[in-house]
């Protein structure tokens, strides 16, 4: 079974800041992904990387396979990104389906 | 195109009713997910199914109940609710060979 842990639990930032969040898990995986959840509730995906990096605006995810280790970055943080952020890997057997997640990051950006 | 789509959005039960939450995708993908989501917690599997006509256990089962009326369609159902269910329910679907999940927007259920 994959563990996954995620941390800060909550981060807090001003706005304009440059956001890490980090992301280690327990068994080798073949992609690992990033969601975000604003707070009325929805879960979007934002990332699926199997190596190295990915970007998407100001948003980047980067991947360490032999550290089994992922962070996401967010450049120029705005109020808009204030979010939970949870990333999840692929399980392999056990009776959690196809992903386990992480516990999540609440990002709170003030202006 | 919508995606996957819950219902209700919010409920309110008393303890030992019955309800059942709708889900359903349009996406055509053969796995679907219940998860449930508590506070410090991350997203638990309740049940899943792999494709049109089974379904399995996943984490936390007990007390629930699921269909899968077809490839389009995921119901889970809670035959005599309890305080302890009282949680945000997440339908997801993801097609074969991916682990990418596509999640519906959450029902809040509260059970007095």
């Amino acid at each position: 079974k994959n563990e996954v842990e995620q941390s800060p639990q909550n981060l807090t930032a001003q706005e304009g800041e440059f956001i890490t969040i980090n992301c280690s898990y327990s068994v080798g995986i073949s992609a690992l992904h990033w969601l975000q959840q604003h707070p009325g509730g929805g879960i979007v995906s934002l990332f699926m990387l199997s190596s190295g990096k990915k970007k998407h605006g100001r948003l980047i995810a980067t991947i360490n396979i032999q550290e089994k280790h992922s962070s996401l970055h967010i450049t120029a943080s705005h109020p808009r990104d204030s979010a939970v952020y949870i990333c999840a890997a692929p399980n392999y057997g056990g009776s959690q389906g196809n992903l386990i997640f992480g516990k999540g990051t609440k990002l709170s950006v003030k202006p | 195109n919508a995606g996957v789509t819950q219902t209700p959005k919010f409920q309110v039960l008393k303890t030992g009713q019955s309800m059942t939450l709708q889900c359903a995708q349009d996406m055509n993908h053969n796995s679907m997910y219940w998860y449930r989501q508590d506070p410090g917690m991350g997203l638990r599997l309740i049940y899943y199914s792999a494709s049109e006509g089974t379904t399995d256990k996943g984490e936390v089962p007990n007390g629930y109940n699921v269909s899968r009326l077809n490839k389009r369609e995921f119901s889970l159902r809670l035959e005599s609710a309890a305080p302890s269910q009282t949680s945000v329910y997440f339908c997801a679907s993801s097609a074969e060979g991916t682990t990418e999940a596509f999640f519906g927007q959450g029902t809040r259920l509260t059970v007095v």
